[in-house]
């Protein structure tokens, strides 16, 4: 069964970028027709979608991150990555990754890495 | 965008049957999922497409979506059943296409 390994530092600087990468193992990030997202949830909270990416390069971000997020993927290292700009201390939380299964508009995530802490603060 | 709410919190208590409401305008149209969060862990998903149990989730666990309300329910509810719930829908019409739920606090007392 494919697992999800989020990485990447746990403390990032204010205006600075937050970086981290989602490992994809025991299984291909290739295979079937799944979408890659990237969810977060700040400390006693709900959580909240930051976007997708499909392996060829296609993405769909939340508006409201829309300006800062970048997202890219590695198939030859079966991972992919996110990049999120300018961040503030409203941006600390833990980060998962999970894949998108489903059609139409009928769809999931399953299964979820196990998220990183990522903590903004100088 | 498109909202969904749940009640913060809810307890029952152990044997007893949990029903965990998710509202949201006219979700019976929509396919509802429902996750388990149980402390530092990270969400598993329980429930697909309203009813549907992935392998490895027990039968325990239901959902039922009408009109506007969706429901998950734990019938004879365990302590290891405690975790926060949330659902989340896949909205076709909206730029912003993934909406979770404020998720439920299940406390077994």
């Amino acid at each position: 069964q494919v697992q999800l390994q989020e990485s990447g530092p746990g403390l990032v600087k204010p205006s600075q970028t937050l970086s981290l990468t989602c490992t994809v193992s025991d299984g291909s990030i290739n295979s079937g027709t799944y979408y890659w997202n990237w969810i977060r949830q700040p400390a006693g909270k709900g959580l909240e979608w930051i976007g997708r990416i499909y392996t060829s390069g296609s993405t769909n971000y939340n508006p409201s991150l829309k300006n800062r997020v970048t997202m890219s993927v590695d198939t030859s290292k079966n991972q992919f990555s996110l990049r999120l700009n300018s961040v503030t201390a409203a941006d600390t939380a833990v980060y998962y990754c999970a894949r998108e299964v489903g059609l139409a508009a009928v769809r999931w995530f399953d299964p979820w890495g196990q998220g990183t802490l990522v903590t903004v603060s100088s | 965008s498109y909202v969904l709410t749940q009640p913060p919190s809810m307890s029952v208590a152990p044997g007893q049957t949990a029903r965990i409401t998710c509202g949201g305008n006219n979700i019976g149209a929509k396919s509802v999922q429902w996750y388990q969060q149980k402390p530092g862990q990270a969400p598993v998903l329980v429930v697909y497409d309203d009813g549907d149990r992935p392998s490895g989730t027990l039968e325990r666990f239901s959902g039922f979506t009408f009109g506007s309300t969706a429901t998950l329910t734990v019938s004879r509810v365990e302590a290891g059943d405690e975790a926060v719930y949330s659902c989340q829908v896949w909205d076709t019409s909206s730029d912003h296409p993934v909406v979770f739920g404020g998720g439920t606090k299940l406390t077994v007392l």
